[in-house]
């Protein structure tokens, strides 16, 4: 099972909206609305974020938002703040209860 | 509150063998999947391992079948690994995450304990 892809950086300036996306393939993002987001600051571990493509945890603000279309998924930062400064991290169930993890995108907040 | 406490990382030797272990408190232990994954210093995250919480069925992905073997003890609230045949390239940070609650769909992973840091060196 590969990896799924992601940009190494993005950036935004605060108050801005930035999107982060993750393409996988048809038998991982294509074939299960089971992509998963998780924030990652620097020493931390991560937290989800996002959760079945959209949905927030109580307790995420909504300025978070998730969405995918065919194989790419992609998670809007909108109204950026410092603190939203982090590594983000997708996942996807791969099926053959397999799951896979994109290479992280680090976000600067400018 | 949902708390995930691993232990037992360290310095091990190339061909060596570590076990893992996560204390989990704050919830039904017994109702959730669990799964560990593993992050090496500055890279992307890896899962390692999903077990269901009977602990009847493990899965694995294909790069660590044979290597690392995945127990839970319900009634100790733990989840373990032992690692086996270790290479340096299997340096990392492991988190046990928790999973779905039983009967669900495995989707997401939706609380991480601080992870214990594994390095294999000569």
């Amino acid at each position: 099972q590969s990896a799924l892809t992601q940009p190494p950086s993005a950036s935004g300036s605060p108050g801005q909206s930035v999107t982060i996306s993750c393409t996988g393939t048809s038998s991982d993002i294509g074939n299960y609305n089971y992509v998963s987001w998780y924030q990652q600051h620097p020493g931390k571990a991560p937290k989800l974020m996002i959760y079945e493509v959209s949905k927030r945890p109580s307790g995420v603000p909504d300025r978070f938002s998730g969405s995918k279309s065919g194989n790419t998924a992609s998670l809007t930062v909108s109204g950026l703040q410092a603190e939203d400064e982090a590594d983000y991290y997708c996942s996807s169930y791969g099926g053959s209860s397999n799951w896979v993890f994109g290479g992280g995108t680090k976000l600067t907040v400018l | 509150q949902v708390q995930l406490v691993e232990s037992g990382g360290g310095l091990v030797k190339p061909g060596g063998s570590l076990r893992l272990s996560c204390a989990a408190s704050g919830f039904t232990f017994s109702d959730y999947y669990m799964s560990w994954i593993r992050q090496a210093p500055g890279k992307g995250l890896e899962w390692v391992s999903y077990i269901v919480s009977s602990g009847n069925f493990i899965y694995y992905p294909d790069s660590m079948k044979g290597r690392f073997t995945v127990s839970r003890d319900n009634a100790k609230n733990s989840l373990y690994v032992q690692l086996s045949s270790l290479r340096p390239e299997d340096t990392a940070v492991y988190y046990c995450a928790r999973g779905a609650a039983a009967g669900s769909v495995p989707s997401f992973f939706d609380y991480w304990g601080q992870g214990t840091l594994v390095t294999v060196s000569s």
